[in-house]
């Protein structure tokens, strides 16, 4: 079936320095890719995503990636603040179900003051 | 305004028992979707309503589950009867029809099976 395959399952820097995690997907049909954010407690909050129209987008300290060919797309924080800890899911939709989101299982990124 | 609420935030209940979640969506959304986070594993799909009608419920793991949205507006999802490995996080989801593609998640109901 459809998936998202997500790594790494847990991620620590240094802070400042930058952080990546990296996802791929099995539906070539996917055109909708999230980034949802999840603090300790907290709901999942949309930080970024990009449609298979275009391969980056960028938005302040945080931007995503995209290659349809060999279907991965990726997260890129630069400049990580204690701030950015958190949980990181990624996900892939397509048009057949109105937004259903297919998941990966997370990062948790920690970020070493 | 008022983000997706769900209720309650955490059930502990023994196996065989039955538990109700409730969300409530953003007003106006018509689509709202139920997900399940097990420990560790990804958020899982479970089904999707348009208004009152089920759309999509392909991720429903078995009958015994059973989701309602009435009127349009809430949703509840019933366990029954709960097995262990139920336990987990389930969230909602809601989106207004002209989907943008973002879904505004509630802080989810957590569930715990003894």
């Amino acid at each position: 079936g459809e998936n998202v395959e997500q790594h790494p399952s847990t991620l620590s820097v240094q802070e400042g320095d930058s952080a990546v995690i990296k996802c791929t997907y099995s539906d070539s049909a996917s055109n909708y890719f999230p980034w949802y954010k999840q603090e300790l407690g907290k709901r999942p909050q949309l930080i970024i995503d990009i449609r298979s129209n275009v391969g980056e987008k960028k938005d302040q300290r945080i931007a995503v990636t995209l290659n349809k060919t060999a279907k991965h797309f990726s997260l890129h924080i630069t400049e990580t603040q204690p701030e950015d800890s958190a949980v990181y899911f990624c996900a892939a939709s397509s048009p057949k179900g109105t937004y259903k989101y297919i998941f990966g299982t997370g990062t948790r990124l920690k970020v070493l003051a | 305004e008022a983000g997706v609420t769900q209720f309650p935030s955490h059930s502990v209940i023994e196996k065989g028992q039955t538990v109700t979640l409730r969300c409530d969506p953003i007003s106006g959304h018509d689509n709202l979707y139920w997900y399940r986070r097990v420990m560790g594993k990804e958020i899982k799909f479970l089904l999707h309503f348009v208004k009152e009608s089920k759309q999509d419920e392909s991720g429903m793991p078995n009958n015994r589950f059973l989701a309602e949205r009435t009127g349009g507006t809430y949703s509840t999802l019933k366990v029954q009867p709960a097995e262990l490995e139920d336990s987990g996080v389930y969230f909602c989801a809601s989106s207004p029809v002209a989907a943008t593609g973002e879904l505004f998640f509630g802080e989810g109901s957590r569930l715990t099976v003894l």
